[in-house]
């Protein structure tokens, strides 16, 4: 069945680059596009970027200088990496095949 | 980017109640909105895509219409496991974005 599972540091320290992976299962990436959703603690979701099933990108464009998704198919693979992250980068970070399957998400923090 | 204003905040219901929530596109998005449910500690769960495609699973007393810029959800005889935090979101330009959300309570 489709499996997404996002993995990444919990902790990372101001000004430093968050590296998340996206492991997906039960699907190929080169048929689907994957995205990237985040969720500040209590509040809603933000939609970052997709990557899409052709290796195209889109990204939110309030994120677009400071993210970079790529993918590696043969490992079913989709990365997210952040630079400069600030406190307000704190949140759930999740990936989704088109928004219907959706990972668990992954706690980060923002802290020194 | 498009906003998205969803409205109420939140709404308390009580068991059999029918509810609606609104979601209103700063400018019109050809249907291309989907409905989320999300539950403490859960991820968002797809209720309706394309502002009235049911998606598979999901009860038939959710119901999504709407066309241009103003699209609803309605909640038929509400029940104890539709609690949660409903988002709106357009899926015409990127960026994608969302509403804020809107808290649905028994009351």
């Amino acid at each position: 069945q489709v499996q997404l599972k996002e993995s990444g540091p919990g902790l990372v320290q101001p000004s430093q680059t968050l590296s998340l992976t996206c492991t997906v299962s039960g699907f190929s990436l080169t048929s689907y596009n994957v995205h990237w959703v985040r969720q500040p603690p209590g509040k809603g979701l933000e939609w970052m970027g997709r990557m899409r099933y052709n290796g195209d990108t889109s990204y939110n464009s309030a994120l677009k200088s400071r993210l970079s998704i790529s993918r590696d198919t043969s490992k079913n693979q989709v990365f997210l990496k952040m630079n400069s992250l600030q406190t307000d980068d704190t949140g759930t970070y999740y990936c989704t095949r088109e928004t219907v399957y959706w990972g668990q998400g992954v706690m980060v923090t923002v802290s020194s | 980017d498009i906003q998205m204003t969803q409205s109420p905040h939140s709404l308390s219901a009580s068991l059999g109640e029918t509810v609606s929530i609104e979601c209103l596109a700063s400018e019109g998005i050809s249907n291309y909105l989907a409905w989320y449910q999300q539950k403490p500690g859960k991820s968002p769960q797809l209720l309706i895509y394309y502002a009235s495609s049911l998606q598979d699973g999901v009860p038939s007393r959710f119901s999504g219409s709407g066309s241009g810029t103003q699209y609803s959800l309605k909640i038929s005889n509400m029940q104890p496991e539709d609690e949660g935090v409903y988002y709106c979101q357009q899926g015409y330009k990127y960026p994608y974005t969302f509403g804020a959300g809107t808290k649905l309570e028994l009351k």
